[in-house]
């Protein structure tokens, strides 16, 4: 069973326009948030993370929003570039559980010129 | 510096054989992840390493998975007799101590056929 659902499956946006992510879990271990980018051919790479203890987080044009009473949390892409075209997981993981990361399915983004 | 390194990058191979796949952490990095990603199954745990405990091997698939770290370094991933479900891409991550941040290679593409 998958412990972080994520939505939606694929999104198109213009460029400098806002991508958004959601995320949602049902473990409230879970302690660390992070969100990573794959290339195609590639790794995933961390792009943000977040803890509980705060409810948004800003680098550049990436943002976290955290909603612990509501066990969601989402990405902000603001400005969309066609080079932020690629595959975002959300993922949670706890201290407690060694930090092994569970993961939502995916999202595609696709930022058209 | 170097980041986490994996190889091969492809391997193709004939149902019932085995394979080896490596992974090279980055230097000084005590903990160890394996996860696959896979079309049907998403991103999943493996198995992790940490320092010189014992691995927590709860995220193998199936007893024909195994995996060993040897010098606290270099990780090696078994599959014996493989079968067409095992083909999806292997990834390894490396962690640094009390961090919780992981450090993704590039993979190994796995086609059993």
């Amino acid at each position: 069973q998958q412990q972080v659902k994520q939505s939606p499956q694929s999104l198109i946006v213009q460029k400098g326009g806002i991508s958004i992510i959601n995320c949602a879990y049902e473990n409230t271990a879970f302690d660390y948030f992070p969100w990573y980018q794959q290339f195609p051919g590639k790794g995933p790479a961390l792009l943000i993370a977040i803890r509980p203890d705060v409810s948004e987080k800003k680098e550049g044009r990436f943002t976290i929003s955290f909603n612990k009473s509501a066990k969601q949390f989402s990405l902000h892409i603001m400005d969309s570039q066609p080079g932020d075209s690629a595959t975002y997981f959300c993922a949670a993981s706890s201290r407690s559980n060694d930090y092994k990361l569970s993961f939502g399915a995916g999202t595609t983004v696709t930022v058209r010129a | 510096g170097a980041g986490v390194s994996q190889s091969p990058s492809n391997k193709v191979t004939e149902k019932g054989k085995d394979v080896e796949l490596r992974c090279d952490p980055i230097s000084g990095h005590t903990a160890l992840y394996w996860y696959r990603q896979s079309l049907g199954q998403g991103l999943e745990f493996l198995i992790y390493f940490q320092g010189n405990s014992a691995p927590d091997k709860s995220g193998l698939p199936s007893d024909r998975f195994s995996a060993e770290r040897t010098g606290g370094s270099v990780s090696t991933l078994t599959i014996q007799r493989t079968q067409q479900e095992d083909s999806a891409v292997y990834l390894c991550a490396s962690s640094p101590w009390s961090d919780n941040e992981q450090f993704f290679g590039p993979g190994t593409r796995l086609t059993v056929l």
